[in-house]
């Protein structure tokens, strides 16, 4: 069964360093998200892409944060310069975009990134 | 504003046990709905889902969960609880338009007692 994949799993930075985040989506999926979940709390939205732009991004997703799909596999997550406060752990998702069935989201294993 | 609720932070119950977990949702229109459950350090693994018609739905791992709209609830059951059954459980909605971005609720954990 397909399934959306991120690396690395486990991400240590130094608060202030630049981290990329990655995932590759479901092949044949059009919708993709970035969503964090700071360790106790809930899963919060960031971020949507579609048709190589994004679609919408919450108010957490400031200017230190980008995403890019450099390729035709490739979903990544930039955070500029690290601050303590990124600490979490980060999910990809991917959806499809056929016939109703892009409600569903398949989401990644997660990134834990932890900022010292 | 969209919103999600889970009213209870932790539930404790012993195996064998029913379960229901809460959830209550804040929305413009009926959403989609969708329970989730995450082990220790792991991902989000799909339990079930309501899109429209039967608003009984079966999921995986023996769940249930029951779409009532004049309650805006989509409450999670489980007759029998397992011992790892244990775990963080979320409770999320996405609007049928635009982005689809999924929003949480805060989660309920669950503990087993044997």
């Amino acid at each position: 069964e397909p399934e959306v994949t991120q690396t690395p799993s486990h991400q240590v930075t130094q608060m202030g360093q630049e981290v990329i985040l990655r995932c590759v989506p479901i092949s044949n999926h059009l919708y993709f998200y970035w969503y964090r979940q700071i360790l106790g709390q809930k899963v919060e939205f960031l971020v949507s892409f579609y048709n190589n732009e994004i679609s919408e991004k919450s108010e957490i997703f400031d200017d230190q944060f980008s995403v890019e799909r450099p390729d035709g596999s490739n979903f990544t997550l930039k955070i500029r310069s690290t601050k303590l406060e990124d600490s979490a752990m980060y999910f990809c998702a991917s959806s499809d975009w056929t016939s109703g069935a892009s409600y569903e989201q398949y989401f990644g294993p997660g990134t834990r990134l932890t900022v010292t | 504003a969209q919103s999600v609720t889970q009213p209870d932070i932790h539930i404790t119950v012993s195996e064998g046990a029913s379960l229901e977990l809460r959830c209550n949702y804040s929305y413009g229109a009926t959403p989609y709905l969708f329970w989730y459950v995450q082990s220790p350090g792991q991902g989000l693994q799909l339990l079930l889902k309501y899109f429209s018609g039967d608003t009984l739905v079966q999921g995986i791992k023996g769940f249930e969960a029951e779409f009532k709209r004049s309650q805006s609830s989509f409450n999670l059951r489980k007759p029998s609880v397992h011992w790892s059954d244990a775990a963080e459980y979320f409770c999320a909605v996405c609007g049928t338009s635009g982005t689809y971005k999924y929003i949480f609720g805060t989660g309920t954990r669950l503990k087993v007692l044997a």
